[in-house]
């Protein structure tokens, strides 16, 4: 079955940077896009950022683009959030979700979810 | 970007309610949206996609209906395992949106 798995949160200073990893296993990778998703402590969800199945189209959310990024790697069933600059409003848990479909050229929504990852940033 | 509008915030309802949630997207989406749920302290799971179809799984006392820039989601009678917050998502471009959330509590 579909599992996702993201690790790499942690406690970290303001102004620091962090990845976080989604580990995914149960279908083909490296045929479904994956996304980005948060939610800070109390509010809702904000999508953040989204990667084609083959790396080669990546968007994001206007409140984070420039200071992330998002990548993959095809061989080893995962996907990365790089946050630069991390500020106190980036608290949150982090959720990467697969494409609902396969190969897609259109934006699609998401279908499967991972538990998400805390990252608190605090001084 | 499209903004999407969700209403009520909160509701308060009692089991066997039929409860109903809207979001209006700011421009035409066509049918583009999907709901979740997400319990507390849960990753959200999708309800409806492309407005109206029912994910595979999900009970029939949930649908959805709408397009372009109205949406809503109603739940027939609501049960004890649906007290919960949902959300709206328009993915018909990015950057992808969602809706602020309604939490639907118990009365």
């Amino acid at each position: 079955q579909v599992q996702l798995v993201e690790s790499g949160g942690d406690v970290v200073q303001p102004g620091r940077s962090l990845r976080l990893s989604c580990a995914a296993s149960g279908f083909m990778f490296n045929k479904y896009g994956m996304q980005w998703v948060r939610q800070a402590p109390g509010k809702g969800l904000e999508w953040l950022a989204v990667i084609w199945h083959d790396g080669n189209h990546t968007y994001y959310a206007d409140s984070v683009r420039g200071r992330v990024t998002i990548s993959r790697d095809n061989s080893k069933n995962t996907v990365y959030l790089h946050i630069n600059s991390l500020r106190a409003e980036d608290t949150a848990v982090y959720y990467c979700a697969r494409d609902a479909a396969p190969i897609v050229v259109v934006p699609v929504a998401m279908n499967y979810w991972g538990q998400g990852t805390l990252v608190t940033v605090s001084s | 970007d499209i903004q999407m509008i969700q209403s009520p915030s909160s509701l308060s309802a009692s089991v066997g309610d039929r409860v109903t949630i809207t979001c209006r997207a700011s421009q035409g989406i066509r049918n583009d949206l999907a709901w979740y749920q997400q319990k507390l302290g849960r990753a959200p799971k999708r309800l409806i996609y492309a407005a109206s179809s029912l994910q595979s799984g999900v009970p029939s006392r949930f649908s959805g209906s709408g397009s372009g820039t109205e949406f809503t989601l109603t739940i027939s009678s609501l049960q004890p395992e649906d007290f919960a917050t949902y959300y709206c998502l328009q993915y018909n471009n990015y950057p992808h949106m969602f809706g602020q959330g309604t939490k639907v509590e118990i009365k």
